[in-house]
């Protein structure tokens, strides 16, 4: 199953602030972030490795609650170059390493 | 760059056809990873190979029919597709290790006559 994000959709103007949240039904081991432009390959943010990990760089940071099973990622004083897909995955280890990616958030920032 | 490249970027076919999309990395991965992308289900996993063994099958219909000769290559042979089938089909490739990063091709552009 894969996990829920919220919300599906945002738009922003440049130097908000904006929050994408990412459920999971299963257990998470890890999360991962990546984010989509159009027309492009999906590029890898972050990983989460732990529950209550916090990682960030630059103005986007993401936080990990395992306990919830969720995972959220922050991005602070948008920039145009932000407008993308955002999607969080997770890994398994049921026998298989894989991905299985959330559900995906649109956000763009206007000038 | 990510060192996962896709060939071809479009692609248009007829039902009656039989073509093959191919991957290839570089960076030394030892699993590979075929994703369909569609408004619908954003990012669906397909077929998981780990050290060129199909580890993964998520349900997919027979006319998908993966390959992998080499830990580099990955190819997905398509025949007697429908028009639902049209969508972005991205590669990716990993290391087999728990928590790494995975690494996406720019995807093929199918389109279904």
């Amino acid at each position: 199953q894969q996990p829920v994000q919220s919300p599906q959709a945002v738009i922003l103007r440049e130097g908000e602030d904006a929050v994408i949240n990412c459920s999971s039904s299963k257990a998470l081991y890890s999360v991962h972030w990546y984010r989509q432009k159009h027309g492009e390959a999906p590029v890898f943010l972050m990983i989460l490795l732990k529950g209550g990990e916090q990682k960030g760089h630059d103005k986007i940071s993401a936080s990990f609650n395992e306990k919830k099973q969720q995972s959220s990622l922050y991005l602070t004083a948008s920039q145009l170059s932000y407008s993308g897909t955002y999607f969080c995955g997770t890994g398994t280890t049921s026998g298989t390493y894989k991905y299985i990616f959330g559900t995906g958030t649109r956000l763009k920032v206007l000038a | 760059e990510t060192g996962v490249t896709q060939t071809p970027r479009h692609l248009v076919m007829g039902m009656t056809n039989k073509k093959s999309l191919k991957c290839e990395q570089h960076l030394g991965h030892n699993a590979m990873y075929w994703y369909k992308q569609s408004a619908k289900k954003p990012l669906e996993l397909m077929f998981v190979y780990n050290f060129k063994e199909q580890t993964e099958n998520n349900s997919v219909p027979s006319r998908f029919s993966p390959e992998c000769p080499n830990s580099s290559h990955l190819f997905l042979h398509l025949h007697t597709l429908q028009p639902e089938d049209s969508a972005l089909y991205l590669c990716a490739s990993s290391q087999v290790t728990e928590n790494t990063e995975a690494f996406f091709g720019q995807g093929t552009r199918l389109t279904v006559v």
